[in-house]
């Protein structure tokens, strides 16, 4: 079973609009890291915020966690043709594995 | 630096037969951990190996297993396969042991279909 949902599933945006998606998840976790896949291949680490921290800033990326709520959310600020990808949501709850969400689609249209 | 390799790219299978997949981890990395990603979901965790040890495993079948070489390098092994092991296989690896809090660096994959 998965751990995290993102929302919403596929985003289609103009390029230099920016881009907001969102991580729920349903237990208790030491850190959420937010990861991106380009066409069915390897992940890319984009961000990791820990469970005491409320928001970090990464480039054009900005994370925010609410522990109470058990919620993230990505924003890709300006977005380019190049951010194009699936982004998926990982929870960190013990110390040994990873439990990513189902990954929301974004498109960015030139 | 190298980054993780994997390999093959690409693999076709028949029912009932068995796969080797294999990985190199970043240089330095003793932990590597293998994910399972079928089309159009997230990537499932598989197994941990730190120090050629098992140290977590998801909820596969007995016949997914792995092993971790002196050299850090790893195998998944994935006997009598059937047509829903068809997916990304995906390896990562890391400095520590904590999968959970470090981040991991994750190889292109390997494609396997099972006909």
């Amino acid at each position: 079973s998965q751990q995290g949902e993102e929302d919403p599933q596929a985003l289609s945006i103009q390029e230099g609009e920016n881009a907001t998606m969102n991580c729920s998840y349903k237990t208790s976790i030491n850190n959420l890291q937010w990861y991106r896949q380009n066409s069915g291949r390897g992940l890319v680490h984009l961000i990791l915020i820990r469970s005491n921290e409320r928001e970090k800033h990464s480039g054009r990326l900005r994370v925010t966690l609410d522990t109470s709520k058990k919620s993230s959310s990505l924003l890709i600020t300006a977005s380019r043709a190049a951010d194009t990808a699936s982004y998926f949501c990982a929870t960190g709850i013990n110390d040994y594995k990873l439990s990513f969400g189902a990954g929301t689609t974004v498109t960015v249209r030139a | 630096d190298a980054g993780v390799t994997q390999s093959p790219t690409h693999l076709i299978k028949t029912r009932g037969q068995h796969v080797t997949l294999r990985c190199s981890p970043i240089s330095g990395h003793k932990s590597v951990s293998w994910y399972q990603q079928v089309l159009g979901q997230g990537p499932q965790f598989i197994f941990q190996y730190y120090e050629k040890e098992e140290r977590g495993r998801g909820n596969f079948p007995d016949r997914f297993s792995a092993r971790q070489f002196p050299n850090y390098s790893s195998e998944l092994n994935v006997n009598a396969l059937l047509l829903g092991d068809s997916a990304l296989y995906l390896c990562a690896s890391r400095t520590g042991t904590s999968g959970g809090t470090y981040e991991q660096y994750f190889g292109p994959g390997t494609r396997l279909t099972v006909t």
